[in-house]
């Protein structure tokens, strides 16, 4: 199985932060990588797909880079409706897997 | 518009086997490329991915657990099934369905989830 490890587990942030989290695939898996924000209750939201492309309906200030085993989700302006758990999930290999997710924190 | 919505007991005893039901609209799992999904999340806790089954009745496992589940669908009524058996309390937590509109997509669409708590 492709292990997903995201960092930092959690992260301290402001409104109107610049934001980075990162995730690393234990082995290449291309741009077949996904990020969702999930909400306290919620289900999870797709955010960005394939790497770097972003989902309908998200706002532009979301964005995501990477490719083989290392990627990036960043929000270049924190809003308030931002402060959610993020999730990194490989779709390169079955069986699929998720990182452990980041809590973005006030 | 596409909707998911899981259902199933909300509690189950342990080594009793759990039955979960995935209604959809909005899309049919006979077009080509979609499948639909099973993820978990223990209360407090990160995603899990279960199982997937896929438009051509492809079937896919977790490793840890594909001796205990078995993933089908009824194209006909819209329905995806998930059954786990010899359930445990640590398999208590939220079951989702998910949709991917082709296999190595993200997943657009989920149900709003459902709480299975396993105890006696």
């Amino acid at each position: 199985d492709i292990q997903m490890t995201q960092s930092p587990s959690s992260l301290p942030a402001s409104v109107g932060d610049r934001v980075t989290i990162t995730c690393r695939a234990s082995e290449s898996i291309r741009s077949y990588l996904n990020w969702y924000q999930q909400k306290p209750g919620k289900a999870p939201k797709l955010l960005i797909y394939a790497a770097s492309s972003l989902q309908s309906g998200v706002p532009s200030r979301f964005s995501g880079s990477g490719s083989g085993t290392d990627f990036t989700l960043t929000i270049s302006s924190l809003q308030p409706e931002d402060f959610a758990t993020y999730y990194c999930q490989q779709s390169y290999s079955t069986p699929r897997t998720f990182g452990q997710g980041t809590m973005v924190e006030i | 518009q596409v909707t998911l919505r899981e259902s199933g007991p909300v509690l189950v005893k342990p080594t009793q086997t759990l039955t979960l039901t995935c209604t959809f609209s909005g899309f049919s799992l006979s077009t080509s490329g979609m499948c639909v999904s099973w993820i978990r999340q223990p209360p407090g806790k990160a995603l899990e991915w279960l199982a997937r089954i896929d438009w051509d009745d492809g079937k896919y496992y977790s490793t840890s657990l594909e001796t205990r589940l078995t993933i089908s669908k009824d194209t006909s009524k819209n329905q995806v099934v998930l059954t786990m058996t010899n359930m445990d309390p640590v398999d208590t937590a939220t079951y989702y369905c998910a949709r991917a509109g082709i296999p190595a997509a993200g997943y657009d669409y989920w149900g709003q989830g459902t709480l299975v708590t396993v105890s006696s």
